[in-house]
């Protein structure tokens, strides 16, 4: 039982380039979360999705694209990479009630955008 | 003001210590609080889901006090693995978390 994983593990890309993080669960739940965290931010929501094909805006969306086409599956899509994406990203999954239950988390991804 | 606020620390303690984090929420509305335990360069982990009556967990004791809106965490007995980062954390609405920025513990000999 893996939990949650993400791939890859640390990325450098150079501005205006684009790349795609995957996040994966076997856990078969319903919710699925990207954060970003930096340093003195906390963890600030990107993306999220309810369920499978569902996707909806967190608190810092812009430059970021997601899709969940398999429910244990939860992409997200830099298109155009800019330093201020420069980060560590969560991926996070929960059951069936979202808010209220725990939140699993992936190892994250260190991304550097130069 | 932000959602979710913490003393940011650090807090130096020996070991066998008793130290106390608390954290304030702004969404009157929250229902579901936790404390979620980050070590340095690893993702967050749960610590312990925080009642309204209060819940203990071992050496750990949550608080959360709705009038007042905060939430408390309690560690005795204070371990060198206890040294990590506490993220307080709060539903904004049914499907979405705010984190807290964290308050950091280390624990030394």
């Amino acid at each position: 039982n893996a939990g949650v994983t993400q791939t890859p593990k640390f990325r450098v890309l150079k501005t205006g380039q684009s790349m795609t993080l995957l996040c994966a669960q076997d856990m078969n739940h319903e919710y699925m979360y990207w954060y970003r965290q930096d340093p003195g931010m906390g963890l600030r929501l990107i993306h999220y999705s309810v369920g499978e094909g569902t996707t909806a805006k967190g608190e810092v969306p812009d430059g970021y694209n997601v899709s969940r086409l398999k429910k244990q599956n939860f992409l997200l899509g830099l298109e155009s990479a800019a330093p201020s994406q420069t980060s560590v990203y969560f991926c996070a999954s929960s059951g069936l009630t979202g808010a209220g239950e725990t939140q699993y988390f992936g190892p994250g991804t260190r991304l550097l955008v130069l | 003001r932000k959602e979710v606020e913490q003393d940011p620390g650090p807090f130096n303690v020996p070991e066998g210590a008793t130290v106390a984090f608390n954290c304030t929420y702004s969404n009157s509305a929250s229902q579901s609080f936790f404390w979620y335990r980050q070590d340095c360069r690893k993702e967050p982990k749960l610590l312990m889901s925080v009642y309204s009556s209060g819940n203990e967990d071992g050496r750990f004791t949550a608080q959360l006090n709705r009038a007042s809106q905060y939430i408390s965490l309690l560690i005795r007995d204070s371990k060198l693995s206890d040294s990590a980062t506490y993220l307080c954390v709060v539903n904004s609405d049914p499907d979405k978390l705010i984190f807290g920025t964290g308050t950091r513990l280390q624990v030394f000999p």
